[in-house]
């Protein structure tokens, strides 16, 4: 079964860092695409990150040069490092394997882990 | 940049009504990159069509994609209680690398 379990959310002050973590059983991260999405508190879906299989990555203007996305074939997961975090980066942060047969689409999200940066 | 804009940002209607949500790009989008996601409260968003107008494995076929270029729709053809939900577009491969539409909730009228 394809299942992705994130991990590491919690409650941090501005500029400071967390480590997000994406455990992924079913596939292999290293010949997949893994994407990182969040949604703020009552809003929509943004786009964080994506690892493809490749090891090439992509960042949000809003996110470049502060997280860095990652993974480890051993272990298969996927991890988000983000540093000097905001109050807007405050969101329910979810992975999805990104799958090429479905048109690039995140066909398998995982439940999410909450962020909240707060003073 | 291309930017995807939903219309209507709310829908009410009735189980049994037909559903037609818009997603219209700032710029031509392939059809092969453009999918649509139904997210419902608590949970995570769920793929529905891929390709403009591909189901994804599991999703019944009241559920139909459809347009090109700019202008894509997603059509569900008579409401199932559990089908109101908050619905989202998402262009790949185009500056930025992925984005989201702002959603359209469907509500129950």
């Amino acid at each position: 079964e394809v299942q992705l379990v994130e991990s590491g959310g919690g409650l941090v002050q501005p500029g400071g860092s967390l480590r997000l973590s994406c455990a992924v059983s079913g596939f292999a991260v290293s010949s997949n695409y893994v994407s990182w999405v969040r949604q703020a508190p009552g809003k929509g879906l943004e786009w964080v990150s994506v690892i493809y299989s490749a090891g090439s990555t992509y960042y949000a203007d809003s996110v470049k040069g502060r997280f860095t996305i990652s993974r480890d074939k051993p272990k298969n997961t996927v991890s988000l490092q983000m540093n000097s975090l905001r109050a807007e980066d405050t969101a329910v942060y979810y992975c999805a394997r990104v799958s090429w047969e479905a048109g690039y689409g995140m066909d398998v999200w995982g439940l999410g882990t909450t962020v909240i940066v707060s003073s | 940049e291309i930017v995807l804009t939903q219309s209507p940002g709310t829908l009410s209607l009735s189980p049994g009504e037909r559903a037609t949500l818009s997603c219209r790009a700032s710029q031509s989008v392939s059809s092969s990159f453009l999918a649509w996601y139904q997210q419902k409260p608590g949970q995570a968003p769920r793929l529905l069509i891929y390709g403009a107008s591909s189901r994804a494995t599991g999703i019944p076929d009241r559920f139909s994609g459809s347009g090109s270029g700019t202008e894509f729709t997603l059509t569900i053809s008579r409401l199932e209680p559990e089908d109101f939900a908050v619905y989202y577009c998402q262009q790949y491969g185009s500056s930025p690398m992925y984005s989201f539409g702002q959603g359209t909730k469907l509500e129950i009228k």
